[in-house]
């Protein structure tokens, strides 16, 4: 079964805006982490935010993560087409294997 | 450049047959999970090995499917029999043995069972 539940499931912006999507979560967590994907590729791991921290930066990316809610979003500000990608949430629970989403795709009209 | 590599990277097969999926995780790490992603089911864990014993197979069709860690450097996937509903693509990730759990992945094997 899915641990994270993603929104919007796609999001299509202009070059520039900024695009934020959001995880939701059901059991308590250690981290959680985003991923992205493009087309054809495997996951490659963008930042992880650990239980006790609240908001993490890394360059365009910004994390949240409110645990009482279970949820976190992940911004990307300033976006470019290169972004185009589909981005996933992982929890990990202490359990030695990360619970994935469903993700959200992205796409950045140039 | 350390990178987890999977071989085949495509593979077509005729169902009934056998199929042999290869991993070699990043050196040094010592966790390796297997996933299937397919459109309808997204992203799903069907196997992962800590120190080459497998923890957790539980997200594998045991009938058809057997995941095994021969040496540290490589990790096997099989499916014997094939069938269409098993076309997707199959990735490897592999994970350092202490910290987060960060999962570096492989660029997947797709795979289509006619």
């Amino acid at each position: 079964s899915q641990q994270g539940e993603e929104d919007p499931q796609a999001l299509s912006i202009q070059e520039g805006e900024n695009a934020t999507m959001n995880c939701s979560y059901k059991t308590s967590i250690n981290n959680l982490q985003w991923y992205r994907q493009n087309s054809g590729r495997g996951l490659v791991h963008l930042i992880l935010i650990r239980s006790n921290e609240r908001e993490k930066h890394s360059g365009r990316l910004r994390v949240t993560l409110d645990t009482s809610k279970k949820s976190s979003s992940l911004l990307i500000t300033a976006s470019r087409a290169a972004d185009t990608a589909s981005y996933f949430c992982a929890t990990d629970s202490n359990t030695g294997k990360l619970i994935f989403g469903q993700g959200t795709t992205l796409q950045v009209k140039p | 450049d350390a990178r987890v590599t999977q071989t085949p990277r495509h593979k077509v097969t005729e169902m009934g047959q056998e199929v042999t999926m290869r991993c070699q995780p990043i050196l040094g790490h010592n966790t390796v999970f297997w996933y299937r992603q397919t459109m309808m089911q997204g992203l799903e864990l069907l196997a992962y090995f800590r120190n080459r014993a497998p923890l957790d197979d539980s997200g594998m069709p045991k009938d058809r499917f057997s995941a095994e860690m021969p040496d540290a450097t490589l990790a096997t996937l099989k499916i014997q029999p094939s069938e269409p509903r098993d076309s997707a693509v199959y990735f490897c990730a592999s994970g350092l043995p202490a910290g987060p759990n960060e999962q570096f992945f492989g660029p997947g094997t797709r795979l289509t069972v006619l």
